[in-house]
């Protein structure tokens, strides 16, 4: 069974400063990898997806990397704003009878003050 | 308007009580997809739907069940509901993909709280 860990659990910043928030996954049999935001009152957001035959996607000031042998991924905010404050998750699509399901780890809540 | 709703957006109920959550999507995706989500934890796949016709059990699907009146309608029912069922409930839909490269796309979620 799949499982999905994100470290750390919370994060406070200061504006400006560079960020890395860390997936881990048990198993390597994935499709893709998926960082999703979710906002208070909000549905989830996609940021970046990485097939599983790629090492990394870049959107703007955010940057998704795929390590799929050793089962971790890391998402980096470059020069953080208060608007980047929010609960980040990332999550595992797989093949096989698992296909088209995600699985979620329990998120990163990011909170970057001014 | 958004692509993926879900009504209603807050409910507060009894134990006991039958409950049912909806959602419609405007996107036009086959696939569809009920979540729950408790603090400090991850979304959980309660029930997924491919088409129509095909109705598949998550994670946790004890307790829940799901209708799939439309390509565009998914209704999630929790026939009995009890107070651990208290959650933020998401919808999701997908369009079918190589699996590689398809993304979900979430609507604003349920707050379901059962006394």
């Amino acid at each position: 069974k799949q499982e999905v860990t994100q470290i750390p659990a919370a994060l406070s910043v200061p504006e400006g400063e560079n960020l890395v928030l860390n997936c881990s996954f048990t198993d390597s049999a994935i499709y893709n990898l998926q960082w999703f935001r979710q906002d208070p009152g909000k549905g989830l957001t996609s940021l970046l997806l990485i097939q599983s035959s790629q090492r990394e996607q870049t959107s703007g000031r955010l940057n998704a990397s795929l390590d799929k042998s050793s089962g971790r991924s890391t998402l980096y905010i470059a020069a953080s704003q208060p608007g980047d404050s929010a609960t980040y998750l990332c999550a595992v699509s797989a093949g096989g009878t698992s296909y088209g399901k995600l699985t979620f780890g329990q998120g990163t809540i990011l909170t970057v003050h001014p | 308007d958004a692509d993926v709703t879900q009504t209603p957006r807050n409910r507060i109920t009894k134990t006991g009580k039958r409950i049912m959550l909806e959602c419609s999507q405007t996107k036009g995706h086959d696939r569809m997809y009920w979540y729950r989500q408790d603090p400090g934890l991850g979304l959980r796949l309660i029930y997924y739907s491919f088409d129509v016709k095909d109705i598949n059990k998550g994670e946790i699907s004890d307790g829940y069940s799901v209708s799939r009146q439309a390509q565009a309608k998914f209704s999630l029912s929790l026939e009995s509901a009890i107070p651990n069922q208290t959650a933020l409930y998401f919808c999701a839909t997908a369009h079918p993909g190589t699996g590689h490269t398809d993304t979900q796309y979430f609507g604003p979620g349920t707050r379901l709280t059962v006394l």
